[in-house]
């Protein structure tokens, strides 16, 4: 059972441009929604996280939105670049429960 | 101060034969996760151990996997006769607490021939 949808699979945007990744999750004892960021290669790294106390949390060019009553979180990437080219992994935690990832989606942003 | 470190990188085993993933965590770290991650298919949860304990084994296969974290040393995931099926990036995680970051390694590679 898929806890976590995400959405698009993939995704393309021209630099400058503001992608946008979608999670919605179903437990509503989750309280910890992490974004990773994962090269080709490479292990997932955490790029920002929010917890449901706060609907918006900025760090440079990242925000999370979140919307508690719509289990819903969402990425946005502004100014994006073509070094942002990469797999993204929304996860959801409660507790002392283990990480639950979505499926990921790839973005790829052209010059 | 290293991060999460894995190997091998790339482990290439022939049907039937056994696969070692080693994880040494981060300095400090005493919970360390792993997760097989399939193309198309995001990471999914494996086993989470505390020093010397199965915490959670929820995401592991009844069969042919196990999993150890000992005293001293790396934890070990050992995958018995492996099978094709098998073949996927593997990571291990490690965390200072519960609730804590996680950081990943670079995961292991395993192709079964």
């Amino acid at each position: 059972q898929q806890q976590v949808k995400q959405s698009p699979q993939s995704l393309i945007v021209q630099k400058g441009g503001i992608p946008i990744i979608n999670c919605a999750y179903e437990n509503t004892a989750f309280d910890y929604f992490p974004w990773y960021q994962q090269f080709p290669g490479k292990g997932p790294a955490l790029l920002i996280a929010i917890r449901p106390d706060v609907s918006e949390k900025k760090e440079g060019r990242f925000t999370i939105s979140f919307n508690k009553s719509a289990k819903q979180f969402s990425l946005h990437i502004m100014d994006s670049q073509p070094g942002d080219s990469a797999t993204y992994f929304c996860a959801t935690q409660g507790g002392s429960e283990k990480l639950v990832f979505g499926k990921g989606t790839k973005l790829t942003v052209n010059p | 101060n290293a991060g999460v470190m894995q190997n091998p990188r790339h482990l290439v085993r022939r049907r039937g034969q056994e696969a070692r993933l080693r994880c040494s965590p981060m300095k400090g770290h005493s919970h360390v996760y792993w997760y097989r991650q399939l193309p198309e298919e995001g990471l999914k949860f494996m086993v989470y151990l505390q020093k010397e304990n199965i915490i959670d084994e929820s995401g592991m296969p009844k069969e042919r996997f196990s999993a150890e974290f000992p005293k001293e040393g790396p934890s070990i995931l050992r995958i018995q006769q492996v099978v094709r099926g098998d073949s996927a990036a593997y990571f291990c995680a490690s965390s200072h607490g519960v609730e804590e970051k996680l950081f990943f390694g670079s995961g292991t590679q395993l192709s079964v021939l």
